[in-house]
């Protein structure tokens, strides 16, 4: 069974760059046609894609934050990892990675980790 | 932009009867070469991750109860709980998965009367 974990700072100071890694274990992040994506959820509220990764590279990203973000690949640890930068509260967020596929959407999560802007 | 919007925002149903959330998109979700509607639903409940509960619109994932169903084509669809249990009180969200730029619904909330 695939499972995913986040790791990271849980606080980061405005205008710094926001740092998140996510561990993929019992499965390999290259089987199967899958994408391996950032999810968050400010506080109280909905959920917002970030972006996400296939295990060749290539990465797609939310336009509205394009600008400040970099989704990158580990194949030899099974990790992707997330960067965003020049953070502001409004980034203040519980960040999860997740594997999608092109057939059924999220199918595998993260249990979450809350990242807090503030200095 | 695929925007989704769900309606209604929170929804009240008393035990054991029917709920249903609505998912709208801004554009058709529906990819003409395979007929399919590239939709899912998704239940989250407190403290935890979203669980994936139907994608293609219609289709439950494994170990979904049968009391979960999706329904709808193009840009209009729903998300039924035939009889609900105390154990389905969660936020719900839609999320089309047609555009590369992926996008959800706000979410409905949904709670016991």
């Amino acid at each position: 069974q695939v499972q995913l974990q986040e790791s990271g700072p849980g606080l980061v100071k405005p205008s710094q760059t926001l740092s998140l890694t996510c561990t993929v274990s019992g499965g390999s992040i290259t089987s199967g046609d899958f994408y391996w994506s950032w999810i968050r959820q400010p506080p109280g509220k909905g959920l917002e894609w970030i972006g996400y990764i296939y295990y060749s590279g290539i990465t797609y990203y939310n336009p509205s934050l394009k600008s400040r973000l970099i989704i990158s690949v580990d194949l030899s640890k099974n990790q992707f990892s997330l960067e965003l930068s020049s953070v502001t509260a409004a980034d203040t967020a519980v960040y999860f990675c997740a594997r999608g596929g092109s057939a059924y959407g999220f199918d595998m999560w993260g249990q979450g980790t809350l990242v807090t802007v503030s200095s | 932009d695929f925007v989704m919007t769900q309606s209604p925002d929170s929804l009240a149903v008393s035990l054991g009867e029917r709920a249903t959330i609505n998912c709208r998109s801004s554009r058709s979700i529906l990819y003409s070469s395979d007929n399919k509607n590239y939709l899912a639903w998704y239940q989250q409940k407190p403290g935890q991750p979203p669980k994936l509960l139907i994608y293609w619109s219609s289709i439950r994932e494994s170990g979904v109860p049968d009391r979960f169903s999706g329904s709808g084509s193009g840009t209009d669809f729903t998300l039924t709980i035939s009889s609900l249990q105390a154990e389905d009180v969660a936020v719900y969200y839609c999320q089309q998965y047609y555009n590369i730029s992926l996008t959800f619904g706000q979410g409905t909330k949904l709670e016991i009367k």
